[in-house]
C-alpha cells in the first residue's frame, strides 16, 4: 500500500519567517494530496490541496508545490503568524477500484515564536 | 449541517471491557473511515467502508470491528480493551471523489 512520508517533525520559527514542510509518497497511483491543520485538541482541517495534474496551488500565504516524478510534495507557510502553530499533516489518496483510502504521514509540529 | 459527529468525547475503559464509538454523517457522504491517533505516528487507518454494507480493513483493523448499515453511521467496536488501544480516534467522511474529508471531534479513549 502507500506509504507517506513526512519530515521534520517538528519545526520552529520566528513570526514573520517561512515554514517549509516536506512529503514524499511510495505509490505512483496516488493522484490526490492534501494537507490538514491540527490545533491542539481540535479535529484535523483542510487547509490546502493539489490534484496531480498540477505542479504548484497557491492561497494566500499558503502554497502547495507538487513533484510527480520524485514523487514528493511541500507545504509553504510564508509570513508565519503565531496562530500558524498547530500539527500539519500530509495525505496522499490511492484510488483502487472502488475503494480510497486516505494515508497521513506522522505529522509536524510547527511552533511560531513571537 | 452537523457534519460529522462522534460520542462520546471522553471514555475510560478497564481491560478487557468493550464498547462502541459511534459516528454518524449528515451529508450524505459515500466513504467513512476511522482513524487513531497516536503521538508521532500521525492518523493510522483502522477501517474505512465505501458505502452501505460494505466495509474494508485498514493499517491497524486489530481488535476492532466496523459495520455500516446505513449511510450515515460508521460505529467501531471494540471487543476486549486492551492498554494498547488507549488513543484518540477519529471517524471521517467525504464524498466519492477526490474531495476534502470531514472529520469529527475525536474521542479520547484511557484503558486501564
Amino acid at each position: 500500500g502507500e506509504n507517506v512520508e513526512q519530515h521534520p517533525s517538528t519545526l520552529s520559527v520566528q513570526e514573520g519567517d517561512s515554514a517549509v514542510i516536506k512529503c514524499t509518497y511510495s505509490d505512483s497511483a496516488s493522484n490526490y494530496f492534501p494537507w490538514y491543520k491540527q490545533e491542539l485538541g481540535k479535529r484535523p482541517q483542510l487547509i490546502i490541496d493539489i490534484r496531480s495534474n498540477v505542479g504548484e496551488k497557491k492561497d494566500q500565504r499558503i502554497a502547495v508545490t507538487l513533484n510527480k516524478t520524485a514523487k514528493h510534495f511541500s507545504l509553504h507557510i510564508t509570513e508565519t503568524q503565531p496562530e500558524d502553530s498547530a500539527v500539519y499533516f500530509c495525505a496522499a489518496i490511492i484510488s483502487s477500484g472502488s475503494a480510497r483510502q486516505l494515508t497521513f504521514g506522522s505529522g509536524t509540529q510547527l511552533t511560531v515564536l513571537p | 449541517n452537523a457534519g460529522v459527529t462522534q460520542t462520546p468525547k471522553f471514555q475510560v475503559l478497564k481491560t478487557g471491557q468493550s464498547m462502541t464509538l459511534q459516528c454518524a454523517q449528515d451529508m450524505n457522504h459515500e466513504y467513512m473511515s476511522w482513524y487513531r491517533q497516536d503521538p508521532g505516528m500521525g492518523l493510522r487507518l483502522i477501517h474505512y467502508s465505501v458505502g452501505a454494507g460494505i466495509t474494508d480493513q485498514g493499517e491497524v483493523p486489530n481488535g476492532y470491528n466496523v459495520s455500516r448499515s446505513t449511510t450515515e453511521d460508521f460505529p467501531l467496536r471494540l471487543l476486549s480493551a486492551a492498554p494498547s488501544q488507549t488513543s484518540v480516534y477519529f471517524c471521517a467522511s467525504n464524498d466519492r471523489g477526490n474531495t476534502e474529508a470531514f472529520f469529527g471531534q475525536g474521542t479520547r479513549l484511557t484503558v486501564v
